[in-house]
């Protein structure tokens, strides 16, 4: 079952930064952190993934946490199409998603 | 590069028939996995497949099977359909097993199931 907490709602305003949080207290030291979306109507889509250091790409940067027990997507500047439901995963052998934050962005 | 595909996209079937997805994963992917998906439970992990084999499995009844090919295409089937099998059905490919956890999986649109 997922191991992981996150809040079920998260509601931000277009072009400003979002800052999703994830706990993931029970993370095995050679588990990767995983980010995933899912946009209404569609299959999730990966995001971001990392193990130790803060990752960055195009879509999201990833800032886990020195003990790992927790990380942040960050999302620099959200636009419409950024509303979604986002995962957050602890390793990734059966690939476990909880119930997600639901992201909405107001225009 | 073509993404993962998935048929049929919607399908409504009868309680105890029995039904055949397919999954199509991307060019050079070894690694296929399913997920069911319903408002009550969310995302649901079925099983994986590598290589023609079997090397995950979740939490679901003997009546969820599934097999993969040598070109890595997949089918998942589901034997004696219950009405709480209506859920959207997801393939996911990736280059790596999911063991490894250094991978992305890309996901198809799903197959809509409905049971009646």
């Amino acid at each position: 079952d997922a191991k992981t907490t996150q809040p079920n709602s998260m509601e931000s305003n277009e072009e400003e930064p979002v800052h999703l949080p994830c706990n993931h207290s029970t993370i095995s030291g050679t588990d990767y952190i995983h980010w995933y979306r899912q946009l209404p109507s569609q299959g999730p889509e990966y995001v971001i993934h990392g193990l130790t250091s803060n990752v960055n790409n195009r879509m999201a940067s990833l800032a886990i946490a020195e003990d790992r027990k927790s990380s942040t997507l960050i999302l620099h500047r959200a636009t419409l199409r950024d509303a979604a439901v986002y995962y957050c995963i602890e390793g990734a052998q059966k690939l476990v998603f909880g119930q997600g934050t639901r992201l909405t962005i107001n225009p | 590069k073509a993404g993962v595909t998935q048929t049929p996209r919607y399908l409504i079937k009868t309680r105890g028939q029995q039904v055949t997805l397919s999954c199509s994963p991307i060019s050079g992917h070894r690694s296929v996995s399913w997920y069911q998906q319903t408002p009550g439970q969310g995302l649901q992990f079925l099983f994986e497949y590598f290589s023609e084999t079997q090397r995950n499995k979740g939490n679901f009844p003997g009546r969820f099977s599934g097999r993969q090919f040598s070109n890595s295409r997949s089918e998942m089937n589901v034997s004696t359909l219950e009405l709480g099998d209506s859920a959207l059905y997801l393939c996911a490919s990736s280059y790596y097993l999911l063991a490894g956890g250094r991978d992305e999986q890309f996901f198809g649109p799903g197959t809509r199931l409905t049971v009646l």
